[in-house]
């Protein structure tokens, strides 16, 4: 299973851009990097995905580095309702399984 | 986005007891999933199911466990003879004819505590 390295935990205030850094150094040509979160009591939600390009939608954006060893989901505006625990995760689409890590505790201080 | 519920939301038993975990996702489904948490632990893949058969399992996914679609919509998880390790959050995930990339969306989640 390809890994990730995020950090444990991060803090940032309500209304301020988060950014929340991966690295994954030995990505291989065909992984997709998946986000997902989990907020407290909650099962993990799909937040975004992407392959080479950067991504945007109603929850996130991803940026991937040129050489795809690192990534960083951005949250333009964090409100207290994302305080969750961000995972990211490769995986090579199909059906694969997901393998989570410990990810990165965001909290979001008011 | 697709949905799933799952049922219950808590379970408890005694130890050596079966439980059966139900999943009913609210979308068209392509692949189920069931994953687990121990409390304070990483979410941890069982098993994938597809076509009414097992495509992947995991270690822990021994003789104990077992899954099923029982009338084509549920989608089940069956422990035969529960341990006091069994104790955990248990999730299932579906991704949907959308999910173009392995995008799983998870239920709330069951969380079985054995006594």
């Amino acid at each position: 299973d390809a890994k990730t390295t995020q950090p444990n935990s991060m803090e940032s205030n309500e209304e301020e851009p988060v950014h929340l850094p991966c690295n994954h150094s030995t990505i291989s040509g065909t992984d997709y990097i998946h986000w997902y979160r989990q907020l407290p009591s909650q099962g993990p939600e799909y937040v975004i995905h992407g392959l080479t390009s950067n991504v945007n939608n109603r929850m996130a954006s991803l940026a991937i580095a040129e050489d795809r060893k690192s990534s960083t989901l951005i949250l333009h505006r964090a409100t207290l309702r994302d305080a969750a625990v961000y995972y990211c995760i490769l995986s090579r689409g199909g059906s694969e399984k997901l393998v989570f890590g410990k990810g990165t505790k965001l909290t979001v201080n008011p | 986005e697709p949905e799933v519920t799952q049922t219950p939301s808590h379970q408890v038993t005694q130890m050596g007891q079966e439980v059966i975990l139900r999943c009913v996702p609210i979308s068209n489904h392509l692949y189920f999933y069931w994953y687990r948490q121990i409390l304070g632990q990483k979410v941890e893949f069982l098993v994938s199911f597809y076509n009414n058969e097992i495509s992947e399992k995991s270690e822990i996914f021994d003789d104990q466990f077992s899954v099923e679609r029982p009338d084509g919509s549920n989608f089940t998880l069956k422990i035969r003879s529960t341990k006091l390790e069994d104790s955990a959050m248990y999730f299932c995930a579906i991704t949907s004819m959308s999910s173009v990339h392995n995008e799983q969306f998870f239920g709330p989640g069951t969380r079985l505590t054995v006594l």
